[in-house]
């Protein structure tokens, strides 16, 4: 089964500094999603990309979080410089979308569980 | 704006029990609606769907029935397992809109 990589899959790091997060969307998938899960607030979109183009960031606080898609096999999440309340598990998902039309259904990957000190 | 509400749980049944987890629906247009289970240490799966009123989604013994008089989508299984333990969100994407919608997420514990 063709699935959503993350990397890493934990990561724990000191207040301050600058975490990458990655995702490798499933091949042929050219709509990416960024997600946060936290105790408190569930899940959270945070933006999503169509054929690598950003079309909604606005669940990401702009100061701090910055999302790109390098190339279509790569989406990346950077936090800089991350903070205790960033502390959550961050997911990527990815499906075949079409312009103006209900995306398919998204797959998920695991996650990267992030820890800030 | 768009909303979901479901039970939260958490939910503990024995092997065999009937289940039901509620999910009601706020959202403008004509949406889809999606039932995503996450067992833990993984992401989301999509368990079933349906698209439009009256249409029942069904998977792996779990059916839910999209009831637009009523907004909602209440997830039921005749039989649960201990293989069924995990959280199960109700999720919706509105007419018009890319987005998924999430609820908060029920928790289910099913023991032998």
């Amino acid at each position: 089964d063709a699935r959503v990589t993350q990397t890493p899959r934990h990561k724990v790091t000191e207040m301050g500094q600058e975490v990458t997060m990655r995702c490798q969307p499933i091949l042929g998938h050219n709509t990416v999603f960024w997600y946060r899960q936290t105790m408190m607030q569930g899940l959270e979109l945070l933006a999503y990309f169509r054929n690598r183009a950003p079309l909604d960031d606005s669940g990401m606080p702009k100061d701090r979080f910055s999302a790109e898609m390098p190339d279509a096999t790569l989406a990346t999440l950077k936090i800089q410089p991350s903070e205790p309340r960033d502390s959550a598990v961050y997911f990527c998902a990815s499906a075949v979308g079409i312009s103006g039309g209900r995306n398919q259904p998204q797959h998920f990957g695991d996650g990267t569980r992030l820890s800030i000190l | 704006g768009d909303s979901v509400t479901q039970m939260e749980g958490p939910v503990t049944l024995s092997e065999e029990a009937f289940l039901t987890i509620n999910c009601t629906y706020t959202a403008t247009g004509y949406p889809s609606l999606f039932w995503y289970v996450q067992y833990p240490g993984e992401g989301l799966q999509l368990l079933l769907k349906a698209t439009k009123a009256d249409d029942k989604g069904s998977n792996k013994g779990f059916e839910a029935t999209y009831r637009k008089e009523t907004t909602s989508f209440h997830l039921e299984k005749g039989s649960v397992q201990v293989s069924d333990s995990a959280v199960y969100f109700c999720a919706l994407v509105g007419g018009g809109s890319e987005k998924l919608v999430f609820g908060k997420g029920t928790k289910l514990t099913v023991n032998p």
